[in-house]
């Protein structure tokens, strides 16, 4: 299986800042990969495709980008309703695997 | 609008089993990749079982294979888990996701997962 490996595992931010989050394959995905946001009680949300495409209706503060095993994922200026968990998934083999998760916290 | 209602959890005993049911509309399900995915309580994602559509290609995670099986009925617009001898470690939220298949000139590259259902709980204790 591909290992996603995310870091850092959690952080704390103030609004406005610039946050980076950075997702490693074990092999070679090309670009299949995705970004969520998950807030607590609710189903992932899809943000980012294709390592760097924008889902339709999300804020253009968020972005990504990377191919092959490094990816970032960033958030241009951290609002208060971004206070979530975010994970990184890979799409290359359809044994789907995800990253470990990011809690992002507001300072 | 693209809808995905799981149903099916709940409180089961350890090596007790459990259906879950995943209802798709808004799309031609019959057209997409399924997946399942859990989730434990205070725990990262986890992927479970994989199915295309017709239903012809099956995968599954090692931590369930051999005990849950993932199935299909197109005419139904339905997704489903059998869970059989049922852990302590499978209590999770239960996502259904769906997944569009890709592909270029060469043919079929693979299935970008985009959405996913709001989950059912199932919890396994005695």
């Amino acid at each position: 299986d591909i290992q996603m490996t995310q870091s850092p595992s959690s952080l704390s931010a103030s609004v406005g800042d610039r946050v980076t989050i950075t997702c490693q394959a074990s092999q070679d995905i090309s670009n299949y990969l995705n970004w969520y946001q998950q807030k607590p009680g609710k189903a992932p949300k899809l943000l980012i495709y294709d390592a760097s495409n924008l889902e339709t209706g999300v804020p253009s503060r968020f972005s990504g980008s990377g191919s092959g095993t490094d990816f970032t994922f960033t958030i241009s200026s951290l609002q208060p309703e971004d206070i979530a968990t975010y994970y990184c998934q890979q799409y290359d083999n359809l044994r789907l695997t995800f990253g470990g998760g990011t809690k992002v916290e507001i300072k | 609008e693209v809808q995905l209602v799981e149903s099916g959890g709940g409180l089961v005993q350890p090596g007790g089993s459990l259906r879950l049911s995943c209802a798709a509309s808004g799309f031609t399900f019959s057209s997409y990749e399924m997946n399942w995915v859990r989730q434990a309580p205070g725990k990262g994602l986890e992927w479970v079982s994989y199915i295309s559509s017709s239903g012809s290609t099956i995968y599954y995670a090692d931590s369930v294979k051999g005990r849950f099986t993932i199935s299909r009925d197109n005419a139904k617009n339905s997704l489903y888990l059998q869970m059989n001898s049922l852990r302590a470690e499978d209590t999770a939220v239960y996502y259904c996701a769906r997944s569009t298949p890709r592909y270029d000139s060469s043919g079929y590259l693979t299935g970008l997962p985009d959405y996913w259902g709001q989950g059912t709980l199932v919890t396994v204790s005695s």
